[in-house]
C-alpha cells in the first residue's frame, strides 16, 4: 500500500546531542511537510518541501534543518536538541501545496526524547 | 490566531451515542477540513469542506459550515470505541498551509 514511513518510531536522544529522524513515501508526492506536535497541543508546521523548494517557517528556530535528496525521502535534522524539542515529529505529504483542494497524508510519527 | 479553535476540549461519551464537536475561525475561509488522530499517531484525513458548501456527509460523519458565524462542526453518530481519538479542524485562510486547532479530545467509552 501506498503510506508514509518513519523512522524510528521512537528515538532517545542527549540533550546536545545532534539528532535525525527519516520519512520515506511511496505516494509519489510533490510536497513533503514536518511538523511538531508537543503533548497536547496542535501540530505545527516547521517547514515543507515542494519538490526540491525548501520552504521554512518564520517561526523555526535555526536549530532545525531538513533535506530532501530524492522524491521519496526527506529527513528532520535536529542540530543540538534541547529539552524543549521533545515532541512527536510528523511527516506528511501531499500531491501539490493547494490547501484549497490537496488533503495531507500523515506518518505515524517519531516520539522524540531528550535525556 | 488563523487556526480554528475546537469546542468542547474534551468530550466522554457512551458507544452508540452522537458525537458533536465544534470549530470556530476568525476570517473568511476558501475550505475547511477535518482531521482525527488516534493516541501516538499520525493524523488521518476525515473531510473537506468547501467555503461554498453548507453540510457534507462521509459514512457515519456529517459536517456542515456556516460561513456567516464562522464555524463548523462535525458529528460522529452511532459513535464506537474505535472513534476515540483527537479530532483537528484546519480552516484555509488562504495561507498556502495548514494551521491546526488545539483539538477535541473524544473518549468513547464501552
Amino acid at each position: 500500500d501506498a503510506m508514509v514511513i518513519q523512522n524510528p518510531r521512537y528515538q532517545v536522544t542527549q540533550f546536545g546531542k545532534p539528532v535525525t529522524l527519516s520519512c520515506s513515501q511511496t505516494l509519489n508526492h510533490n510536497v513533503m511537510y514536518w511538523y511538531q506536535q508537543k503533548s497536547s497541543q496542535a501540530p505545527k508546521l516547521l517547514f515543507h518541501y515542494y519538490d526540491k523548494d525548501f520552504n521554512n517557517e518564520a517561526d523555526t528556530p535555526d536549530n532545525f534543518q531538513s533535506r530532501r535528496p530524492n522524491t521519496s525521502f526527506c529527513f528532520l535534522d535536529i542540530r543540538s536538541p534541547g529539552l524543549g524539542d521533545a515532541a512527536m515529529y510528523l511527516c506528511a505529504t501531499s500531491r501539490d501545496r493547494d490547501v484549497r483542494t490537496d488533503t495531507q497524508y500523515f506518518g505515524p510519527g517519531t516520539r522524540l526524547t531528550v535525556l | 490566531s488563523q487556526q480554528g479553535e475546537e469546542d468542547p476540549q474534551a468530550l466522554s461519551i457512551q458507544e452508540g451515542e452522537n458525537a458533536t464537536m465544534n470549530c470556530s475561525y476568525k476570517t473568511s475561509i476558501n475550505n475547511l477540513q477535518w482531521y482525527r488522530q488516534n493516541s501516538g499517531r499520525g493524523l488521518v484525513h476525515l473531510i473537506l469542506i468547501r467555503s461554498n458548501e453548507r453540510e457534507k456527509h462521509s459514512g457515519r460523519l456529517r459536517v456542515t459550515l456556516d460561513t456567516s458565524k464562522k464555524s463548523s462542526s462535525l458529528l460522529i453518530t452511532a459513535s464506537r470505541a474505535a472513534d476515540t481519538a483527537s479530532y483537528f479542524c484546519a480552516p484555509d485562510v488562504g495561507a498556502q498551509k495548514l494551521v491546526f486547532g488545539q483539538g477535541t479530545r473524544l473518549t468513547i467509552n464501552p
